[in-house]
């Protein structure tokens, strides 16, 4: 399995509050990929970094921002979080933006917003 | 409607049934995949197809890029495979990936 790790895997947050989420990866790959997953929705596209300090914005990135200090590392926060962001969230590694599609995943994050 | 759409949203089977699941998509893609997610939520991915057909143990996947539909076989389908199968398809061009909503496959003993 690709070297992938979310954190936290729950988290129960108020409205309101900034929430922040970590992908760590262990493979050295460029991309990284934040996506949601709500029921009736296919995975959708928050953020992807191409790159440390290279960021862009995915179809449903209001209300989210991400940065990428380090190639390991890609951070997900939610400003202020509201209810319409409870959903879960999965961190996806890819070597490049050509193959896409061959990524590995991670675990995912479930957050409820209350 | 979605650009992705597959069919059908649950399945269930008994043990050693065929099975299919179709994917439907309404834009000019470069590529699709079939993607795998457990009930503990992690996410593999099973196949990437440009054209024409891959094996890969009991999962076959075929596309027809002329009628922009893919379908995922399992042969001898087992208890094993109940999974939700996601269809996703990467948009020529735009480098943009569209998800499917998932397929939900029970398999029973």
């Amino acid at each position: 399995d690709a070297g992938i790790t979310q954190s936290p895997r729950h988290k129960v947050t108020e409205t309101g509050t900034p929430v922040t989420l970590r992908c760590h990866q262990t493979e050295n790959h460029r991309y990284m990929y934040w996506y949601r997953q709500d029921p009736g929705h296919g995975l959708r596209l928050i953020h992807y970094s191409y790159g440390v300090k290279d960021t862009d914005k995915g179809e449903v990135s209001d209300g989210y921002s991400v940065s990428r200090s380090k190639t390991e590392d890609f951070l997900l926060t939610l400003e202020s979080a509201t209810s319409s962001q409870t959903s879960v969230y999965f961190c996806a590694i890819s070597e490049s933006r050509a193959d896409a599609l061959e990524a590995f995943f991670g675990q995912g994050t479930r957050l409820t917003v209350v | 409607k979605n650009e992705v759409e597959q069919s059908p949203q649950n399945l269930t089977a008994q043990e050693g049934e065929f099975i299919t699941i179709n994917c439907s998509y309404s834009v000019g893609i470069s590529a699709l995949h079939w993607l795998q997610q457990h009930p503990g939520g992690g996410i593999v991915s099973l196949f990437m197809l440009s054209s024409g057909k891959k094996k890969h143990g009991r999962l076959i996947a075929t596309i027809n890029i002329q009628e922009k539909h893919s379908s995922l076989h399992i042969t001898a389908s087992h208890p094993r495979d109940s999974a939700v199968y996601i269809c996703a398809v990467r948009e020529g061009g735009a480098q943009k990936l569209v998800f499917g909503q998932g397929t939900r496959l029970t398999i029973n003993p």
